[in-house]
């Protein structure tokens, strides 16, 4: 079966220091992945999506990046965080581009002090 | 543009009474739907989905949700609701990309 990764589950971070969030999928290959925010009081905004190795696509002009070094490991990462980039950040799946469903991680909760 | 709009962004209803939480949605293209549900600090759990066929879905933990294409609806409901189903539910479209409501807070109350 199949199976998403997301870590760390919490993280505290100061302004100004960089960010690594990465995401790995067992037991599929070539899943589109997907990377979203849920900040307080707000829905979910797609921040990345990757169709396929070293394919990124930008939804939100903003202070992250993302990259997808292998087939199903994503990276969620910024040089920078801004108080603005506090959230709860999830990570999700999908095979034959989503039209069944996106499968989430269980999220990382990001405060930026 | 595909938009999803859920119509009550919190819902307070009392133990063992039953609950609709609205959703609908515009596009001028056929969609999938979905329903999610997000307990407190954890990620998206699919309830249920629309693809085709029936219009009346069912799900797990007793939910079901019907799919109105007159009125461009997929309300979601449960006939009698447990205090374990507070949560964050979260009702989406697919047409090329996964695009969520707003959500909806159900509080059941003993």
């Amino acid at each position: 079966s199949q199976t998403i990764h997301q870590w760390p589950a919490t993280l505290v971070q100061p302004v100004g220091s960089p960010l690594s969030l990465e995401c790995t999928v067992e037991g599929t290959s070539n899943p589109n992945l997907y990377w979203y925010r849920q900040a307080a009081g707000r829905g979910l905004q797609l921040l990345f999506y990757s169709v396929g190795i070293g394919q990124i696509s930008s939804e939100v002009p903003q202070n992250l990046s993302a990259s997808r070094p292998q087939d199903r490991q994503f990276i969620l990462s910024s040089k920078k965080l801004l108080l603005s980039d506090s959230g709860f950040y999830l990570c999700a799946w999908s095979r034959y581009g989503g039209s069944y469903g996106y499968t989430f991680g269980s999220g990382t909760r990001l405060t930026v002090v | 543009a595909q938009s999803v709009t859920q119509l009550d962004s919190q819902v307070p209803v009392f133990e063992e009474a039953p609950v609709e939480l609205r959703c609908n949605y515009s596009s001028s293209v056929s969609v999938y739907l979905f329903w999610y549900v997000q307990y407190p600090n954890q990620g998206l759990q699919l309830l249920l989905k629309y693809l085709s066929g029936s219009t009346l879905v069912k799900g797990i933990n007793g939910f079901e949700a019907e799919f109105n294409k007159s009125q461009t609806s997929f309300h979601l409901r449960k006939p009698s609701v447990h205090i374990s189903d507070t949560a964050e539910y979260f009702c989406a479209a697919w047409t090329g990309k996964l695009i969520f409501g707003q959500g909806t807070t159900l509080q059941v109350k003993p």
